[in-house]
């Protein structure tokens, strides 16, 4: 499998629930992304992971708590989420960090909180 | 406050026509721009990029022009074809660091 792949595609959990969002990139890129998109309104960065160290972490609330094992997998910790925090989370990687980076994005995971 | 603005959510155009999509930003530190494309399901793929130092870009049907006192950006598509109908989000970038995203605006080409 080629690109940047994520799963679940689609997600339904409660506001108790413990869930985790995979994402895996087969393309030897050095920096990982996760990424909010909520209704009608842009792409909020949420994580970024280069040479499997966070750089940056954008306000995000701590019931978001990314882990990136190696540079080919992120995953996305999840627990007592709130209903707003319903949205698509994109997961990206590219080349390198500090370079411009042209992103290349998963399908992303449809995430519904009950 | 979005630094990158799609003022426009929709945009319907006949096919073989020119397809128009505009984006603004508001920091002018902003150096490199892209444009994302987004199909149901997917992903955004990476269309086409420009460099403060230009203000065109052209790749195939696909044309970005920059206008930096404008702070304003635009995605030319010619001739226009079914198969572009999606979502597109231009980004912008400041030195290499985070990209800001608008808000998409979606495409349809009608046949």
């Amino acid at each position: 499998e080629t690109g940047v792949t994520q799963t679940p595609r689609h997600l339904v959990m409660g506001m108790t629930n413990k869930k985790s969002l995979k994402c895996e990139q087969h393309l030897g890129h050095n920096a990982m992304y996760w990424y909010k998109q909520s209704a009608k309104k842009p792409l909020e960065l949420m994580f970024v992971y280069s040479l499997e160290e966070r750089v940056e972490n954008n306000s995000v609330p701590s019931r978001f708590s990314p882990e990136c094992p190696n540079s080919s997998h992120l995953f996305l910790h999840l627990h007592t989420l709130q209903p707003e925090d319903s949205a698509l989370y994109l997961c990206a990687s590219s080349r390198d960090y500090t370079e411009l980076p042209t992103q290349y994005f998963g399908p992303g995971t449809r995430l519904t909180v009950l | 406050d979005q630094q990158v603005k799609q003022n426009s959510p929709s945009l319907s155009v006949q096919e073989g026509r020119i397809s128009i999509l505009n984006c603004d930003y508001t920091n002018s530190m902003f150096d490199y721009f892209l444009w994302y494309k987004k199909y149901p399901a997917e992903g955004p793929t990476f269309l086409i990029s420009i460099s403060s130092i230009k203000d065109k870009n052209e790749d195939g049907r696909f044309t970005v022009f920059l206008n930096k006192s404008a702070k304003h950006l635009s995605l030319h598509i010619v001739p226009s074809q079914p198969g572009d109908s999606a979502v597109y989000f231009c980004a912008a970038s400041a030195a290499g660091n985070q990209f800001y995203f608008g808000t998409g605006t979606s495409l349809t080409v009608i046949p």
